[in-house]
């Protein structure tokens, strides 16, 4: 089946630095999403991606869908203690057997160190 | 405006027993999906319901079954329960079957023992 791998799996980083974390899929994937789990509490959706090529900014956070459809990443740009969190890719196809289904990967851990 | 709510938030269970969590999705919200995430792995989709039927199923056994309410909530059923039903289970609401906006609840942390 289908499968994300995010890298890197965890990163410790300095507040005001910037981050940078990329998904790769084996399979091609019509939209990306960037979710941000807190202790305790669900994914919250950060940022979509529809288009290949697509650059999507909220606030300090980028993301891009890769022209291959196979990739995307996401940068945080001066990094702040609220930013700790776990942070999830997940690819979707709209249709056919993958009808509703979003496949995540397995997440890259944010440490920020004031 | 209260958004996806799950109950119950822990539970612990043994092996054999059977299990219900509970979803109510964001308000306009009808379609529910389940997602199981293990600790230190990213959310696995289990099912998705509208219309009051299962639409799609991820790779889980028949010992997962749902219901879906016509108020759009939705129930998650895990029978004869094993350890490695150990979970957070995840409910997530949008507006039709697309992924567009998709609402997290907190989860129903389940203990299997």
């Amino acid at each position: 089946g289908q499968q994300l791998n995010q890298s890197p799996q965890s990163m410790f980083i300095q507040e005001g630095e910037d981050v940078s974390m990329n998904c790769t899929s084996s399979s091609i994937f019509n939209t990306w999403l960037w979710y941000k789990q807190d202790p305790g509490e669900g994914p919250v959706l950060l940022i979509a991606l529809y288009k290949a090529g697509e650059l999507t900014s909220n606030g300090r956070l980028t993301a891009q869908f890769g022209i291959t459809r196979k990739d995307s990443f996401l940068n945080i740009s001066a990094s702040i203690p609220s930013d700790v969190g776990i942070y999830f890719c997940a690819g979707y196809n709209a249709g056919g057997t993958s009808y509703g289904k979003l496949t995540f990967g397995q997440g890259t851990i944010l440490t920020v160190h004031p | 405006d209260a958004g996806v709510t799950q109950s119950p938030t822990h539970l612990i269970k043994t092996r054999g027993q059977q299990v219900t969590l509970r979803c109510s999705p964001k308000s306009g919200h009808d379609t529910v999906s389940w997602y199981q995430q293990a600790l230190g792995q990213g959310p696995q989709f289990i099912f998705q319901y509208y219309e009051e039927e299962e639409r799609q199923r991820g790779n889980f056994p028949d010992r997962f079954s749902g219901h879906q309410f016509p108020n759009y909530s939705s129930e998650l059923n895990v029978n004869a329960l094993l350890l490695g039903d150990s979970a957070l289970y995840l409910c997530a609401s949008s507006l039709g079957t697309g992924p567009g906006e998709l609402f997290f609840g907190e989860g129903s942390r389940l203990t299997v023992l």
